[in-house]
């Protein structure tokens, strides 16, 4: 079974500072792994995935993750929010990249204040 | 390239009532999800399908559930009859064979 753990349901921060939205990961299997974003009344957009290889991971709107599997965290971090960060985001896991149900975190609500 | 098509994107209804959800994928993408978002909470799959053939059905609540996907297309998801705890957003995802999860808009169902 896998599943993962997002740690904090709610994060503020001010804009122009780091983000880092924390997730933890349970797999018997490796893992694939991804962060998504929801905007409200939206669906879900990919930010970035980990499927094999290196495991620092760049997504979109400077967003990137590591996959560190000694910690099994996939930490979510961007160096500067913008007001336009604040959304929803979900850490998900998956055993395999395609064509398999995602397991999702809760979800942590960022909030971005001037 | 259009991405997937949900209706309606809202519905209320009174307890009791059916109420069916429709669900157009991306064009070519094979495997079609179905997942349900509760308040404050992740998507949950509800079914999976690979072409026509439902492959992981095993969290759909099938006394009062049901979904089909004819010709390996568009999508329907049933409800009947609804119950206040099926209040939440339906959501919809498409993928091609080898590639990531597209997600629709969700409908918001309100089940009074």
């Amino acid at each position: 079974a896998q599943s993962v753990t997002q740690l904090g349901s709610h994060v503020s921060v001010s804009e122009g500072a780091l983000v880092l939205l924390r997730c933890n990961y349970s797999s018997s299997v490796p893992p694939y792994l991804f962060w998504y974003v929801q905007y409200p009344n939206q669906g879900l957009q990919l930010l970035l995935k980990y499927t094999t290889g290196a495991t620092l991971v760049k997504g979109i709107n400077g967003f990137e993750a590591e996959f560190k599997k000694s910690e099994t965290s996939f930490h979510l971090t961007k160096p500067s929010a913008h007001m336009s960060d604040a959304a929803e985001y979900f850490c998900a896991v998956s055993p395999r990249y395609s064509g398999y149900a995602l397991n999702f975190g809760k979800g942590t609500s960022l909030l971005v204040t001037p | 390239e259009a991405g997937v098509v949900q209706s309606p994107r809202y519905k209320i209804i009174e307890k009791k009532q059916p109420v069916a959800f429709w669900c157009n994928p991306i064009s070519g993408h094979n495997t079609l999800y179905w997942y349900r978002q509760n308040l404050g909470q992740g998507p949950e799959l509800l079914i999976r399908y690979e072409n026509e053939e439902a492959v992981d059905d095993s969290q759909l609540p099938k006394d009062r559930f049901s979904a089909e996907r004819l010709k390996g297309v568009d999508s329907t998801l049933k409800i009947q009859p609804a119950e206040l705890g099926d209040s939440a957003v339906y959501l919809c995802a498409s993928s091609p064979y080898d590639g990531e999860q597209f997600f629709g808009p969700g409908t918001r169902l309100t089940v009074l």
